[in-house]
């Protein structure tokens, strides 16, 4: 199984600033790597796949980069509805395994 | 638009079974594969299982195997997860979700989720 790890496990970031998350894969799993967002109650959203394009509707200061066991999900210039948990996904292998989260929140 | 609607939870006690239903719409079900994602009270999620799209290929992740059965009825547009021998730790709100497009196992669309309660 591929093990998926999420750093920092909280983020604390000021409304306007830049928020860095990093995931890394236990082995290659080329850019087979999407991350989603999840606020309280509601279904995940899916942010970025393989490992860089956005989806759907998504907006632009969301960015992903990284390749092969390293990769991280930018958010440009935090905005208060980004408050939430993010999980990346590895889809390379299965069993598909995410990682534990990060939780972004106000500093 | 694309519409996922799970239903089938409850509360169970452990050794029982349960099946959960997922109904989709709003676009070809028959050329996606389908997957069950769950996730535990306040803890993160877990992919669970996953069939094509014509039901020739099945994966489970291990916690599972041998206990839950993905399956699913392209007539009726309806993926299934039978679970079996259930377990206090199974307990969790168990997502439906389609891959983004033929063949990229990521997930585009989400059901709002059925909750299984496993407890005596």
């Amino acid at each position: 199984e591929i093990v998926m790890t999420q750093s920092p496990a909280t983020l604390s970031v000021s409304p306007g600033d830049r928020a860095t998350l990093s995931c890394r894969a236990s082995q290659s799993i080329r850019t087979n790597l999407a991350w989603y967002q999840q606020k309280p109650g509601q279904a995940p959203r899916l942010l970025i796949y393989g490992a860089s394009p956005r989806a759907t509707g998504i907006p632009a200061r969301f960015s992903g980069s990284g390749s092969e066991t390293e990769f991280t999900l930018t958010i440009s210039s935090l905005q208060s509805e980004d408050l939430a948990v993010y999980y990346c996904q590895q889809y390379n292998r299965w069993p598909f395994t995410f990682g534990g989260g990060t939780k972004v929140e106000v500093k | 638009q694309v519409q996922l609607v799970e239903s089938g939870g409850g509360v169970v006690p452990p050794g029982r079974s349960l099946r959960l239903s997922c109904v989709a719409s709003g676009f070809t079900f028959n050329i996606y594969g389908m997957h069950w994602v769950r996730q535990a009270p306040g803890k993160g999620l877990e992919w669970v299982a996953a069939i094509w799209y014509d039901g020739s290929d099945k994966q489970y992740v291990d916690s599972v195997k041998g206990r839950f059965s993905i399956s699913r009825d392209n007539s009726k547009n309806t993926v299934y997860l039978q679970m079996n021998s259930l377990r206090p730790e199974d307990t969790a709100i168990y997502y439906c979700a389609k891959d983004r497009v033929r063949g990229d196992e990521c997930f585009q669309h989400w059901g709002q989720g059925t909750l299984v309660t496993v407890s005596s």
